[in-house]
Parts: structure tokens; sequence; C-alpha cells
């Protein structure tokens, strides 16, 4: 079956302009964890929904970081007046209700200029 | 505060022979361990799990040992092959499902041919 879909694969932004990032999980999943991985590093937790509401925000790094699951399903990651600090891949995972297991997406390549 | 660490920054080994890839936690909360596989420009891909209430789990040529008293865990490849070549993540979570990944820094492996 289909695998976490992640959009765009690249991004490339302007410091101080807005992004937004755009996971579709596996169907049937109800955990959705969003992640950022900078390079040399492993990934770094930001936020994990169950269905729809947000469960663990505590990895957002500020409050230009916000992310969304309105229906349960896809998710999108929104981050305002971007700093070149937010270039990043940022990693999309989902998984199935009591399994620990979380199965990646292919990340979208944030930079920003 | 680095929760999870992997020392070695790269392996390499010869076709043929054992890969042992290892990893350190220091929160003593953790008690789901997994380990993922990541090629370039794709997003971490699941390998193999184990619980805190085994010492050792295997599937095919991939088996995971855990040490909990030294809060160590090491992966073991045998026999190592040239796919086999990526950077792997050691991962831990807190609870039993639906909890944050927290992540090592990756260990590069190289199988020469």
């Amino acid at each position: 079956g289909a695998g976490v879909s992640q959009t765009p694969s690249n991004k490339v932004t302007e410091k101080g302009k807005y992004v937004e990032l755009r996971c579709d999980p596996i169907s049937g999943h109800t955990a959705l964890y969003w992640y950022r991985q900078s390079l040399g590093q492993g990934p770094e937790f930001l936020i994990y929904f169950q269905g729809t509401g947000a469960a663990d925000d505590s990895g957002l790094p500020n409050d230009r970081f916000f992310a969304v699951r309105p229906e349960g399903s896809v998710s999108t990651l929104k981050i305002q007046r971007t700093e070149r600090g937010d270039s990043a891949v940022y990693l999309c995972a989902s998984s199935q209700l009591g399994q620990d297991e979380q199965y990646f997406g292919p990340g979208t390549r944030l930079t920003v200029t | 505060d680095q929760q999870v660490k992997q020392n070695s920054p790269s392996l390499s080994v010869q076709e043929g022979r054992i890969s042992i890839l290892n990893c350190d936690y220091t929160n003593s909360m953790f008690d789901y361990f997994l380990w993922y596989k990541k090629y370039p420009a794709e997003g971490p891909t699941f390998l193999i799990s184990i619980s805190s209430i085994k010492d050792k789990n295997e599937d095919g040529r991939f088996t995971v040992f855990l040490n909990k008293s030294a809060k160590h865990l090491s992966l073991h490849i045998v026999p190592s092959q040239p796919g086999d070549s990526a950077v792997y993540f050691c991962a831990a979570s807190g609870e039993t499902s639906g909890s944050r990944l927290t992540f090592g820094e990756g260990t590069q492996l190289t199988v020469n041919p």
C-alpha cells in the first residue's frame, strides 16, 4: 500500500516568508508525528497528533511553528517569519493506534535564504 | 541533553562480516527501542525493535541486543551486504504506544564488497 507522502519535496524560501509543509499519512493510521532533521543529526521531535488533536506539541521550537490536522488525516506544518536556522529536512511519520513503530515519509527539505 | 547517543559516526566493514552498531541511553524511563535505516534523500525506514522486557530480538540477518543495566543496545548485522550501507539511527520511546521517538545522531555504515 501507499506509504507516507510529503509535499513539496524541496522548498526554498526567503527569510521572513511563510511556508506550509504537507503530510499524507498511511491510510488508517491515527497517530501522526512531525520531526526536524538538521545535517549530521538525528530527527528531533516537533509535534504529535492522535486523531485531530495535538497530543504533544512540546517539541515546537517557538510560536512561529504551528501544525494542524483538521480531519484526522492530512497534516500541515506551518512556519511563519522563516529564519535561516529553520533550514532542515522536515519529516512526517505515522503509526497505528497501539503500535510503537513509526513509518516515515521522504521528508521536505526546507532552505531559507 | 542528548538522551540517546551513538558514539561512532561511521563504521566500515567487509562484505560477509558482522556489523555491530552501538547505542547508549541515559533516560531510565525509556522502555522501547528501535533501529531505523536511512538512505540519502529518503526518510528513515523501520528495521527492528525491542521492548525493555526482552534482551534480544532477531529478524533474519538483524539482531538487536538490549542491556538495561548498562543502558546500552546494539544492532548486529550478519552477514553484512553492500546494500546495507546507509545511516543507522537508534531511537527510544518512553511509553508503549503513541509516544515521541528520541533519536541518536546516527552511524554511517559502509559495507565494502
